[in-house]
């Protein structure tokens, strides 16, 4: 099946400091990729969606200058959390939607603690 | 407002008993709900999806129903094995668009 790879899988930053996180589809094309994150013992939240070449839509209450997203290809999307703070530490997941199918795929998700 | 509720945060099953997980939800506009199964430090995966045309749906081990003028839906596993055991978001969806996603029932299947 599609596979879709996030990168880095745990990051651990100073609070103040921004991150960047990747999300691939490897061997899809994927005009529209998501943005979550799960708090422990939480559901899934969208953030945003995330299309190619457009800016990214947020969801209600989501901060667009702190959570930048770029989606510069059909096959990767970037999340980067700006000015990170304790409380932005979470699991970041993201998922990418194949341009030919429109089936969801879903990455491994990525660690952030913010120290 | 929580459009997709999973009342049961955890459910413990017997090995090669029925597992029944449960599903409500409250937009109307939903087209199409996805059942995933995630285990801890990873991402979703995609076990099964129903139509909301349809009231059922098999796939090997895995049946999702749909009821929809009760806005609810379930997920049956049977025989549930061990590896089963894992957290289980149901997700509502409308125009092929985002998701939405219910707080998750981590099923728990004993030997």
């Amino acid at each position: 099946g599609a596979v879709v790879s996030q990168h880095p899988s745990r990051v651990i930053c100073k609070s103040g400091t921004s991150v960047k996180i990747e999300c691939r589809s490897l061997d899809f094309q994927a005009t529209t990729m998501f943005w979550y994150r799960q708090f422990p013992k939480q559901s899934l939240m969208l953030m945003a969606t995330s299309n190619e070449g457009s800016k990214a839509t947020y969801e209600q209450g989501v901060e667009k200058d702190k959570f930048l997203i770029n989606h510069a290809s059909l096959t990767l999307s970037t999340l980067t959390v700006t000015s990170a703070h304790p409380e932005d530490s979470s699991f970041y997941i993201c998922s990418a939607r194949d341009l030919g199918t429109v089936d969801l795929y879903f990455g491994p998700g990525t660690r952030l603690t913010v120290t | 407002d929580q459009q997709v509720k999973q009342n049961s945060p955890s459910l413990s099953v017997q090995e090669g008993r029925i597992s029944i997980l449960n599903c409500d939800y409250t937009n109307s506009m939903f087209d199409y709900f996805l059942w995933y199964k995630k285990y801890p430090a990873e991402g979703p995966t995609f076990l099964i999806s129903i139509s909301s045309i349809k009231d059922k749906n098999e796939d090997g081990r895995f049946t999702v129903f749909l009821n929809k003028s009760a806005k609810h839906l379930s997920l049956h596993i049977v025989p549930s094995q061990p590896g089963d055991s894992a957290v289980y978001f149901c997700a509502g969806a409308w125009g092929a668009q985002k998701l939405v996603f219910g707080q998750g029932t981590r099923l728990t299947i004993n030997p």
